[in-house]
């Protein structure tokens, strides 16, 4: 069974840095691009960061570009994403999720999310 | 970038009822790449159609989808307890790049 468990969210101050982890298991993880999503309270999915399942290419949306950083460690099976110069509009549920084998051009299992909240 | 536009923002039908939500892109899009997701509250999405018209595992034949170009369509036949949900597409496309409708509340009437 795949299973994804993301963790790390916490209440940050503007400006502060977070290290966001998702621990995968129930599939060989090297062999799947991974990525980030979040959700703003109350508000729609915005996609954040894709890696693919090498970790040689990694690729961001606009909004966190430049800020953000994915990474992995197929030892681990693990997921990274470090947000850095964080502001409140980064204040969302993250959540890891697995591309498909073939594209990665849709997200077919998601995990739970982890809560990031960007406040003074 | 190409920005996906769902409608309505809000339904409100009986269970029984069929339903088609619509999502239209600002270009064209291709049908291998356009997906849609469920949400409930509390919850993470899951998928339920890719390529356009292609159900994920365990998604019950009720959900279907169709469309090409710029305009897709999700349709519901025989609506659960379980499907009132928020809907969401999603389009993949070079550099990559992913976006999402903004989504459609399907509430019970």
């Amino acid at each position: 069974e795949v299973q994804l468990l993301e963790s790390g969210g916490a209440l940050i101050q503007p400006g502060g840095s977070l290290r966001l982890s998702c621990a995968a298991s129930g599939f060989t993880f090297s062999n799947y691009g991974m990525t980030w999503v979040r959700q703003a309270p109350g508000k729609g999915l915005e996609w954040v960061s894709i890696i693919t399942g090498s970790g040689t290419r990694a690729y961001y949306g606009d909004s966190v570009k430049g800020r953000f950083t994915i990474s992995r460690d197929n030892s681990n099976n693990t997921l990274y994403l470090q947000l850095n110069g964080l502001r409140a509009d980064d204040t969302a549920v993250y959540y890891c999720a697995r591309g498909d084998r073939v594209t990665a051009s849709r997200f077919d299992y998601w995990g739970q999310g982890t809560l990031v909240t960007v406040s003074s | 970038e190409i920005v996906l536009t769902q409608s309505p923002g809000t339904l409100s039908l009986s269970p029984g009822k069929r339903v088609t939500l619509s999502c239209r892109a600002s270009q064209s899009v291709s049908s291998s790449y356009l997906a849609w997701y469920q949400q409930k509250p509390g919850q993470a999405p899951r998928l339920l159609i890719y390529a356009t018209s292609t159900r994920a595992t365990g998604i019950p034949d009720r959900f279907s989808g169709s469309g090409s170009g710029t305009d897709f369509t999700l349709t519901i036949n025989k609506l659960e307890p379980e499907d009132f949900a928020v809907y969401y597409c999603q389009q993949y496309g070079n550099s990559p790049r992913y976006t999402f409708g903004q989504g459609t509340k399907l509430e019970i009437k």
